[in-house]
């Protein structure tokens, strides 16, 4: 099973600021990395699919970048609204299991 | 626009099995792979398993003994079955659409919290 690090589990910063998460794969996922927003007592929300894609409708403040085994979720500049849990997800080829990393919380600071 | 919207009992006895229903509407269930995930409180998520129209499925290995997922293209739902619950299932349970095929989930249900209790 391919295991998903993410870092750091905390950020701590201030809107306006800019907030670099990580996301490590225990062996290649190619591209098939995705990233999601979740707020407290929400669904998760899809930001990023195919490592670098925005989804429909997410502001180009949001962008991801890698390949293989580590990634980078950025938010070049923080809106209140932009404080939740990050998490990324992956799916193997075969056999096609799903794993998520363990979130990281981007806080006020 | 599409929408997805978990049922079933909100409280389940341990040794006994979980049934959810994920009801699709405004648009066809058809086409698409389909997940189930939850996420115990406070906690990460895990997924649980797919299954596509055709009624093909996969399932997470550390679950998949007691997972049993099902689909009615006639009434646009997907069916969950977990087997055997302990507290450890104690969770929200999400239904989602997987756009690509690859795990990009673009909707979700709200949720909804099932706890394992006698």
């Amino acid at each position: 099973e391919i295991v998903l690090t993410q870092s750091p589990a905390t950020l701590s910063l201030s809107p306006g600021e800019r907030a670099t998460l990580s996301c490590r794969a225990s062996q290649s996922v190619s591209s098939y990395l995705a990233w999601y927003q979740q707020k407290p007592g929400q669904a998760p929300r899809l930001l990023i699919y195919d490592a670098s894609n925005r989804a429909t409708g997410i502001p180009a403040r949001f962008s991801g970048s890698g390949s293989g085994t580590d990634f980078t979720l950025t938010i070049s500049s923080l809106e209140p609204e932009d404080f939740a849990v990050y998490y990324c997800q992956q799916r193997s080829n075969w056999p096609p299991v799903v794993t998520f990393g363990q979130g990281t919380k981007v806080e006020i600071k | 626009q599409v929408q997805l919207q978990e049922s079933g009992p909100g409280l389940v006895k341990p040794s006994e099995t979980l049934s959810l229903t994920c009801t699709v509407s405004g648009g066809s269930i058809s086409s698409y792979y389909w997940s189930w995930i939850r996420q115990p409180a406070g906690k990460g998520l895990e997924w649980i398993g797919r299954i596509y129209t055709s009624g093909s499925t996969n399932y997470n290995p550390s679950l998949k003994s007691r997972v049993t997922m099902s689909v009615d293209t006639s009434k646009n739902q997907f069916s969950l079955k977990l087997s055997s619950v302990t507290a450890a299932d104690t969770a929200v349970y999400y239904c989602a659409r997987d756009l690509s095929g690859y795990g990009d989930y673009d909707i979700w249900g709200q949720g909804t919290l099932v706890t394992v209790s006698s």
